[in-house]
């Protein structure tokens, strides 16, 4: 598998559920950022979780970063039809400031 | 604080011709990272820059790329002799210094015709 490969691929839930998606690397990581990418635009910076935390929130957004499996999961709560996007995990190693990117999880909230 | 702003955000080129990016960081930031997005695929690093200093190229390819961020005005990224191969989604992204949150441009989408 690729470094910073996310899981599922795609995902479609219904408006109000929760969503979640993960991410797993391979190398020994600084920080991992979530990023979303609405079709055809920019990245939106989500979180930055660094290597030495476990957990972080940011509104609706939980971040869970397990270092000993090199995995992370984004979990939306009560999602709504905006949150319909593409979702990447980005990891940084130490020492490297360049973002190993996934292939991204296409999330689709159907109202 | 205005974000990363890039332009052209469209850019087409024919076979042969040269393409350039511009990226201005945003206020305060001197590190800037260039990725390229092809179809359907994630962000794949290409070059990493502080000012009037390239950090890292490891993703640049050996030849016809080109990347600068002089210490006035915008960082730039070169193509020469554009191939239809180098369609694709440019992002530049910006940080106030290294191991922070990059942020990102809205991306020069180039079409090589």
């Amino acid at each position: 598998s690729q470094q910073g490969e996310e899981d599922p691929q795609a995902l479609s839930i219904q408006e109000g559920e929760n969503a979640t998606m993960n991410c797993s690397y391979k190398t020994s990581i600084n920080n991992l950022q979530w990023y979303r990418q609405n079709s055809g635009r920019g990245l939106v910076h989500l979180i930055l979780i660094r290597s030495n935390e476990r957990e972080k929130h940011s509104g609706r957004l939980r971040v869970t970063l397990d270092t000993s499996k090199k995995s992370s999961s984004l979990l939306i709560t009560a999602s709504r039809a905006a949150d319909t996007a593409s979702y990447f995990c980005a990891t940084a190693d130490f020492g490297n400031e360049k973002l190993t990117f996934g292939t991204g999880t296409r999330l689709t909230i159907i109202p | 604080n205005a974000g990363v702003m890039q332009n052209p955000r469209h850019l087409v080129r024919r076979r042969g011709q040269e393409a350039r990016l511009r990226c201005s960081p945003m206020k305060g930031h001197s590190h800037v990272y260039w990725y390229r997005q092809l179809p359907e695929e994630g962000l794949k690093f290409m070059v990493y820059l502080q000012k009037e200093n390239i950090i890292d190229e490891s993703g640049m390819p050996k030849e016809r790329f080109s990347a600068e961020f002089p210490k006035e005005g915008p960082s730039i990224l070169r193509i020469q002799q554009v191939v239809r191969g180098d369609s694709a989604a440019y992002f530049c992204a910006s940080s106030p210094d290294a191991g922070y949150e990059q942020y990102f441009g809205p991306g020069t989408r180039l079409t090589v015709t």
